[in-house]
């Protein structure tokens, strides 16, 4: 399975500022995901990165607050923008594709807002 | 509205005994289930995925699905403490080409 490598790790920000997290996967994949997991609770998945074409976003998430990159089948970016400190939380990097069964994850990147 | 249900525990069971997590899913739609186990502060790590109705077995783990039901379970034979982590169970239409769902989890201890 992909090894998918994210960063930065953690980081602490400052109220109404924005971060990018990148995400590079050691191999091509069709499809790439971004999750966000709040202190204590499950995974919700925030968008699927599209290569070559806008993300699709899901149900309470928007493109001007989440902002996705796809520009190729290894990398993307998520940029949290105009934090609050709601956002506060652990952003994960997934990748898949329609022949393989396995969706495997990054380390994540815990980012604080303060 | 896709929901997948977990009850949170936490589930305690004695070292050696089969641990047993369950899960239903909403959507009828789903046509993949996936079980995580997530390590606190760590990210979730796949332990196994079924799409046919009734038993996959990969070492000490057990999936069952029943579609019917929409009842998805995982069986730990010989728990070891090392077992001991939230597993999240998850579903989604696509296999690897659609994101996922994911329950909110059930805390397992496994008591030496």
């Amino acid at each position: 399975s992909a090894v998918i490598s994210q960063k930065p790790s953690r980081d602490i920000c400052q109220r109404g500022t924005s971060l990018t997290i990148q995400c590079q996967v050691d191999s091509q994949v069709t499809m790439m995901f971004w999750y966000r997991q709040q202190p204590g609770q499950s995974l919700t998945l925030i968008a699927t990165a599209n290569q070559g074409s806008e993300a699709t976003y899901e149900s309470g998430f928007v493109i001007d607050k989440f902002p996705i990159s796809r520009p190729n089948l290894t990398f993307s970016t998520l940029t949290v923008s105009n934090m609050s400190p709601e956002d506060s939380s652990i952003y994960l990097c997934s990748g898949g594709d329609s022949g393989a069964n396995v969706l495997t994850f990054g380390a994540g990147s815990r980012l604080t807002v303060l | 509205q896709k929901e997948v249900e977990q009850n949170s525990g936490p589930l305690s069971v004695p070292e050696g005994a089969i641990a047993s997590l369950n899960c239903t899913y909403s959507d009828r739609g789903s046509q993949s289930f996936f079980w995580y186990r997530q390590y606190s502060g760590k990210s979730p790590e796949l332990i196994m995925f079924i799409y046919s109705n009734g038993d996959k077995e990969d070492g000490r783990f057990t999936a069952q699905l029943n579609k019917a039901s929409q009842y998805v379970s995982l069986l730990i034979r010989d728990s070891q403490p090392s077992d001991s982590a939230t597993y999240l169970c998850a579903s989604n239409v696509g296999g690897g080409a659609d994101g996922l769902t994911f329950g909110k989890g059930t805390h397992l201890i496994i008591q030496p």
